[in-house]
This record gives structure tokens, sequence and C-alpha cells, in this order.
């Protein structure tokens, strides 16, 4: 058990420009989950994927936000054209059942 | 209203002291309860993890719920300046729904 990990760790990008983190889960797990988290706030639910198939997303993910998980095992999730309101930790996150193992994140930040 | 709310802080304490962390909700739908803690600039780690009501105890790590009134605790005994984190209460609702709602935090600060 290797943990749940994601890169990059740190990105800084332009307003305007595309960015793709990925996620590797724990090698077992069924379940990988998008988080995101701003200063001073606990966790947000952006989306949820059991295998490949993506269950549920939350009404946070707006249309310039896409995530994948191809073959059910890693995954990606792209922001388009970024904004400021953007910055923030993503985090992933990975189960078989429950509860939910997290990696350190991705912080993003827009300039 | 927030579905769950946590009293940010910052909470300080002398080491070896009882800590005390709390979280109330709104959603009586909510079933599981996770405490999990998060160091600066780290992922959340999980620590507790509670199904329904009652106590959950391990090592120096004490979980409550109480449904009824629709409250959770977090107790740490004998703190340790390590102990020096920000704590976050998350809940989930039954079979079928994965989503975690988490509340916003406590930053504790244990002094030597």
């Amino acid at each position: 058990d290797t943990g749940v990990s994601q890169n990059p760790r740190h990105k800084i990008t332009k307003r305007g420009q595309n960015v793709t983190f990925r996620c590797d889960p724990i090698s077992e797990h069924n379940r990988l989950y998008w988080y995101r988290q701003t200063l001073g706030q606990g966790p947000e639910f952006l989306t949820y994927f059991q295998n490949e198939a993506q269950l549920e997303k939350s009404r946070l993910l707006s249309d310039r936000f896409s995530a994948e998980r191809p073959k059910g095992s890693f995954s990606t999730l792209e922001i388009q054209r970024t904004e400021q309101g953007d910055s923030a930790m993503y985090l992933c996150a990975s189960s078989l059942e429950s509860p939910l193992h997290f990696g350190n994140g991705t912080r993003l930040t827009v300039t | 209203q927030k579905e769950v709310e946590q009293d940010p802080g910052p909470l300080s304490v002398p080491e070896g002291a009882i800590v005390s962390l709390n979280c109330t909700y709104s959603n009586s739908a909510f079933q599981y309860f996770m405490w999990y803690r998060q160091y600066s600039r780290k992922g959340p780690e999980l620590l507790m993890y509670t199904y329904s009501s009652g106590n959950k105890e391990d090592g120096r790590f004490t979980a409550q719920v109480d449904k009824s009134s629709k409250y959770i605790s977090l107790f740490i005994r004998d703190s340790q300046p390590s102990d020096s984190a920000t704590y976050l209460c998350a809940m989930r609702a039954g079979a079928g729904s994965y989503q975690l709602t988490f509340g916003k935090g406590t930053k504790l600060s244990v002094i030597p």
C-alpha cells in the first residue's frame, strides 16, 4: 500500500490556460473521488468514479472541468480556461467501500 | 445554515491536556461519521470511522456520535505537540451515497 499519489504537487498557471492533474489511487481500490479545498475550508466534493464510470458530479463541477478514469485505474482532472477562483488544493481519494484515503493534493495557483 | 458546522478555532492547549473537538449537523440521513487530521500542506489522514450512534476508542483517540442530538465529538487524551494540526469532521449518508460532507476544520495547537 503506497497510498494515493497525486502529480504535480504544485501548479502555477496564468488565467485562461488549461491544466491537467493526475491521481494514482491505492491499487486495489475501485472507487476514486476528487475534492477541492480552499484556505480555511473543508474539502468539497467534485466527482466520484466507480471503476471507469463517473457516477456522481457536483454542481461545483462547471463545464470547464472534466474528469476521466480510463480503464478504472488512474484518473485525470482537467480545468480549461482557468480562472483565479480556481486557485485551490485539488485532492484525490480512493476507497474499496469506506472510508476514503486521501492523497496530498495538487495545489493550483492561477495568476 | 451549512449541513455541517465546526468551530474553526484556533484551539491552543498545553501538552498532556484532554482535547475535545465537536461538530453538529443538520442532515438526519447522515449515518457514517469520520474524523480526519490534516497537517499543513498535506492531505487529510483518517483518524476515526464510526457508523451510527455510539463510542469508538483507538489509543488516545475516542470518537462519540449522538444521532439524536446530531452531534459528534473527538477526544484526544494526553495531547502531544505532534497532535498540532487541523481536525476535520466528515460524514455521509447510507448505502449508495459515497459523497462526504466536511466541516471547516478546527486548528489545534498543543504547546510543549
